[in-house]
C-alpha cells in the first residue's frame, strides 16, 4: 500500500471558521509533510514532522497549526484564514527526511477561503 | 538563497524525445529528484540522482552533473499521457526538498 489519503477533498470556509485537514498513511513512514500549492506553482513546504515531532516550520503564520497525533496521522488545523490562503494543500510522507527518500503525496485538499 | 531554474513550458509531439533541464544554485547539495504532476493530481516521484551520470527507468532517464550544477529529465517515446508538469527538486540536506518552478510539458498528436 503506497497510498497517502487526505480528507476532505474540497473545503470552502469563511475567514472566521475553524476547520481541520486530515492526512493518513499506513506505509510505516516516519516523516510527514504539509505543502501548499498555488495554481501553476511548485509545492511550497510548510511543515515537516519526523518521528511525530515537528522538525521544520517554514515561518508559516500561526493561523495554520499542525498536529501529528501518531505515526500514521497528520492534521492541519485552520483558523481565521485569509482569502490568499486559498490553495491546494498537499500532505506527503517518506521513510525518512533524507532527500533521497521518495516522498509519496496525497491527492490534496483544495481549499477556498471566502 | 536557493534557486532552481527550469523552462516554464515545453511542447513536443507523440513519439518524440524531450529533455527538460534544471540548473540549481543551493547552499548544500545531496541530490536531485524529479516529480511529475498531472493537472488536478498529486506529484509523483520519477527519479533521484545523487551521483554524476545517467539513471534510466523505462522511458524516463535522468542525468546529473554536480560540477555544472545541472541536471535533466529525458522522456522518450512520448505519449499523450506524459502531458503534465515536471518539477526538479534539490535535497540540500536540511531534511526537506526544495522544488523548482516546474516545466509544463504539452504532448501533441
Amino acid at each position: 500500500d503506497t497510498e497517502v489519503t487526505q480528507t476532505p477533498k474540497h473545503l470552502v470556509m469563511g475567514m472566521t471558521n475553524k476547520k481541520s485537514l486530515k492526512c493518513e498513511q499506513h506505509m510505516g513512514h516516519r516523516a510527514m509533510y504539509w505543502y501548499k500549492q498555488k495554481a501553476k506553482k511548485p509545492p511550497e513546504l510548510m511543515f515537516v514532522y519526523s518521528y511525530e515531532k515537528l522538525s521544520i516550520n517554514e515561518s508559516v503564520p500561526s493561523r495554520f497549526s499542525p498536529e501529528c497525533p501518531n505515526s500514521s496521522l497528520l492534521n492541519l488545523h485552520l483558523h481565521a484564514l485569509q482569502p490568499e490562503d486559498s490553495a491546494l494543500y498537499l500532505c506527503a510522507s517518506s521513510h525518512g527526511t533524507s532527500g533521497r527518500k521518495t516522498q509519496y503525496f496525497g491527492p490534496g485538499t483544495r481549499l477556498l477561503v471566502l | 538563497g536557493q534557486s532552481l531554474e527550469q523552462p516554464s513550458e515545453v511542447t513536443a509531439v507523440e513519439g518524440a524525445i524531450v529533455q527538460i533541464n534544471c540548473t540549481y544554485q543551493t547552499s548544500g547539495f545531496y541530490g536531485l529528484s524529479w516529480y511529475q504532476q498531472h493537472d488536478g493530481g498529486a506529484p509523483t516521484f520519477l527519479s533521484y540522482n545523487a551521483l554524476d551520470g545517467l539513471e534510466e527507468t523505462g522511458r524516463f532517464s535522468s542525468f546529473l552533473s554536480r560540477s555544472d550544477s545541472y541536471g535533466y529529465l529525458l522522456l522518450q517515446e512520448l505519449q499523450m499521457k506524459d502531458s503534465a508538469s515536471y518539477f526538479c527538486a534539490v535535497d540540500t540536506g536540511r531534511r526537506a526538498l526544495t522544488f523548482g518552478s516546474g516545466t509544463r510539458l504539452q504532448v501533441q498528436p
